[in-house]
């Protein structure tokens, strides 16, 4: 399909252990979003790429997270150690704008449960 | 103070009645406003966006703009049990050099037949 296809749809991981969660934007656009969505919580901001440039990761909750998006396309979010505090459902978005102005476009998330 | 806040809900309504929704946000500077649907377990699609105060219809939906309130609403007529789900209030906000959607925690609807 056409829209932003994240994998894998779920992930379950033992404390302590690396995940790496990956975002196939829509093709062309120039912004990637990642956002971290608790349980009965709104999104909320992680990461930002315009391009291949990270311009923001003040979102980002501890030097665990680190995202890249090495060719300006495909994203990888990595949590390293994970604890289960990190369990929630992370979310993709990509637009075609600097930023967004009119409408970013989501993924169907990655499930992570850390146990 | 959260950037955006929404009553969590649940906002209980029969079949017919008009939901209303509403929304705060704390930036004077945010120039876009954002209505997004959740339904559980699948990601957030957009419903309507708006950035003129006043009112911006769109079939059922009526998206409501008030900035020197820092107040945005969504009105849903003839509501229907399909339209249960969260509802997320989003601002655009400046991040210097380029605009971030930022979300409130949302409003769980639920109409009853």
């Amino acid at each position: 399909g056409a829209g932003v296809s994240q994998s894998p749809r779920y992930k379950v991981a033992k404390r302590g252990q690396d995940v790496a969660l990956r975002c196939d934007p829509i093709s062309g656009h120039v912004s990637l979003f990642w956002y971290q969505q608790a349980l009965g919580q709104g999104p909320e901001f992680l990461t930002y790429f315009q391009n291949e440039a990270q311009l923001d990761k003040s979102g980002l909750p501890s030097d665990r997270f680190f995202a890249e998006r090495p060719e300006g396309s495909v994203s990888t979010l990595k949590i390293q150690r994970t604890q289960q505090e990190d369990s929630a459902v992370y979310l993709c978005a990509s637009s075609p704008q600097r930023g967004v102005n009119t409408e970013a476009f989501f993924g169907q998330g990655t499930r992570l449960t850390v146990v | 103070q959260k950037e955006v806040e929404q009553n969590s809900g649940p906002l209980s309504v029969p079949e017919g009645a008009i939901a209303s929704l509403n929304c705060t946000y704390s930036d004077r500077g945010s120039q876009s406003f954002f209505w997004y649907r959740q339904y559980s377990g699948k990601s957030p699609e957009l419903i309507m966006f708006i950035y003129s105060n006043g009112d911006k219809e769109d079939g059922r939906f009526t998206a409501q703009l008030n900035k020197a309130s820092q107040y945005v609403s969504l009105l849903i007529r003839d509501s229907q049990p399909s339209d249960s789900a969260t509802y997320l209030c989003a601002v655009n906000m400046w991040a210097g050099g380029y605009n971030k959607l930022i979300f409130g925690a949302g409003t769980r609807l639920a109409v009853h037949p």
